[in-house]
């Protein structure tokens, strides 16, 4: 079936460093993918996202590409901030129903 | 600007007691679902609408039930309330048109705690 697969958290890096986390998918038609960042205390907002292949979403610093080849997602960030702490959520949507597949979340801690 | 709310934020209950979580949405989305998200477990889905009259089961719906009676609002009933479903909990809507790409808003949760 149609699944998400995110890398476990969680992930601790310094300030300035490099992020990525990784996500790959299985699907069955032609997805659109997503990033979702849930900051503490809060619910989920969208933070990118991409409907086709070879699209590149980007905000606020996160950027992601998405490679049907490898059918992967990664999030990336050149320099991350304490701000940046937060539990992060890919996930996927088909053109077949309204719901979205989620990945498990990886929660993202910044040390300053 | 339109909005998904969710009320109470914090609600503690004992085992056996009926509790309604409420979710109410300003987008005019026809798409609203419920979520519950614990520790380990990532987000898990448990009733979603399509519409109005419209109710689907998800994959952790025992024990809770929704109705739908305007495009607005979508309630959570715990119809007995049990330690196992203290958990916080997502209401998220989102569009049916193609260009939304299935997009979902999220409420702000609420925390439940069942004792």
């Amino acid at each position: 079936g149609d699944s998400v697969t995110q890398m476990e958290g969680p992930v601790t890096l310094s300030e300035e460093a490099f992020l990525t986390i990784n996500c790959t998918y299985t699907a069955t038609g032609y997805p659109s993918l997503f990033w979702y960042v849930q900051y503490p205390g809060e619910g989920l907002q969208l933070l990118l996202k991409a409907t086709k292949a070879d699209d590149k979403g980007s905000n606020k610093g996160f950027e992601a590409t998405y490679r049907k080849e490898t059918t992967s997602f990664h999030l990336e960030k050149g320099s991350v901030q304490v701000s940046d702490s937060a539990v992060y959520f890919c996930a996927l949507s088909l053109d077949s129903n309204y719901q979205l597949i989620w990945g498990a979340g990886t929660k993202l801690i910044i040390k300053p | 600007d339109a909005e998904i709310t969710q009320s109470p934020r914090h609600k503690i209950t004992e085992t056996g007691r009926q509790v309604t979580l409420a979710c109410h949405q300003t987008w005019n989305h026809n798409n609203m679902f419920w979520y519950r998200q614990d520790l380990g477990h990532g987000l898990r889905l448990i009733h979603y609408s399509y519409g109005v009259q419209d109710t689907n089961k998800g994959e952790v719906s025992d024990g809770y039930s929704v109705s739908r009676s305007n495009t607005e609002d979508l309630p959570l009933t715990l119809e007995s309330a049990a330690s196992s479903q203290t958990s916080v909990y997502f209401c998220a809507s989102s569009d049916q048109t193609s260009v939304s790409y299935n997009e979902q808003f999220f409420g702000p949760g609420t925390r439940l705690t069942v004792l």
